[in-house]
C-alpha cells in the first residue's frame, strides 16, 4: 500500500530556531499533499495545502511566513517552522494523495516538535 | 460553517460492540472516512464510505451512512482491548482536505 513518511519523527529545539520538517510519499506520485496541526486532545486542523511545483495555501490564521512549506517534487512535501516558539510545540502530520478515485489521503506517522 | 461533530469519549467492555457516531455539516461531501489514532502515533485509515452508500463492512466494522440527517456511524463488533484508540471522522470534497471531527476516545476494559 501507499507509504508516507515524516522526518524527523520526534525534534526538540530552542527557542528561536527554526525546524525542517520532511514529508515523503514513498510509493507513488502525490500532486497535493496537506500539513495538519494537532494539539494535545484535540483533533486535526488543516494548515495549508500543498501543490507541487506552486505555492502553498494556508487557511486563515496560519502565518506563511511563520510556517513555509515548499513541495518541490510530487514526492516531498517540506514545512519549515521558523524562529519556533513554545506556543509551536504540537504534533504535525502531513498526508498525501495519489488521486484516485476513492480519494484516499495517506497520512504520515507525524512528527512531535517541542520547543523549549 | 464546518464542524464535524462527535462525541469526545465512549467506554466499553471487551467482547461488546463499539458504535462511535459522527454529524457532519456539507452536504455536499462525496467521502466520509473513520481513522484510527492509538496515543503518541499518527493516523491509520480505517474504511470510508462514498456519499452514495449507505452501508459498508469490513470484518469487525461496519459503518452506517444517513445521507439526509448527515449522520455517520462505526461500529466495531467483538470490541478487542487493542482496539482504545482515539477515532476520527472525516469528511471530504475531491480534491481537498479532509475536515475531522474532535475524535472519540474509546476505552475497553477487559
Amino acid at each position: 500500500g501507499a507509504v508516507v513518511s515524516q522526518h524527523p519523527s520526534r525534534v526538540i529545539c530552542k527557542s528561536g530556531t527554526s525546524v525542517k520538517i520532511e514529508c515523503r510519499s514513498l510509493d507513488f506520485q502525490a500532486t497535493t499533499m496537506f500539513w495538519y496541526r494537532q494539539f494535545p486532545k484535540k483533533s486535526l486542523m488543516l494548515m495549508a495545502t500543498s501543490n507541487e511545483g506552486s505555492k502553498a495555501t494556508y487557511e486563515q490564521g496560519v502565518e506563511k511566513d511563520k510556517f513555509l512549506i515548499n513541495h518541490a517534487s510530487l514526492t516531498l512535501s517540506t514545512l519549515t517552522v521558523t524562529s519556533a516558539h513554545p506556543e509551536d510545540s504540537s504534533f504535525y502530520i502531513c498526508s498525501a494523495s495519489p488521486g484516485t478515485v476513492d480519494n484516499e489521503q495517506f497520512f504520515g506517522p507525524g512528527t512531535r516538535l517541542t520547543v523549549l | 460553517g464546518e464542524d464535524v461533530e462527535q462525541s469526545l469519549f465512549l467506554s466499553v467492555r471487551e467482547g461488546d460492540s463499539s458504535v462511535i457516531n459522527c454529524t457532519y455539516t456539507d452536504s455536499s461531501s462525496t467521502y466520509l472516512y473513520w481513522y484510527k489514532q492509538e496515543p503518541g502515533a499518527g493516523l491509520q485509515l480505517l474504511t470510508y464510505i462514498f456519499s452514495n452508500m449507505d452501508m459498508k463492512q469490513d470484518q469487525r466494522l461496519t459503518v452506517l451512512l444517513n445521507k439526509k440527517d448527515k449522520h455517520l456511524s462505526l461500529r466495531i463488533a467483538d470490541t478487542q482491548t487493542g482496539d482504545s484508540a482515539i477515532y476520527f471522522c472525516a469528511e471530504t470534497l475531491p480534491g481537498t482536505a479532509l475536515i475531522f471531527g474532535k475524535g472519540t476516545t474509546l476505552s475497553v476494559s477487559s
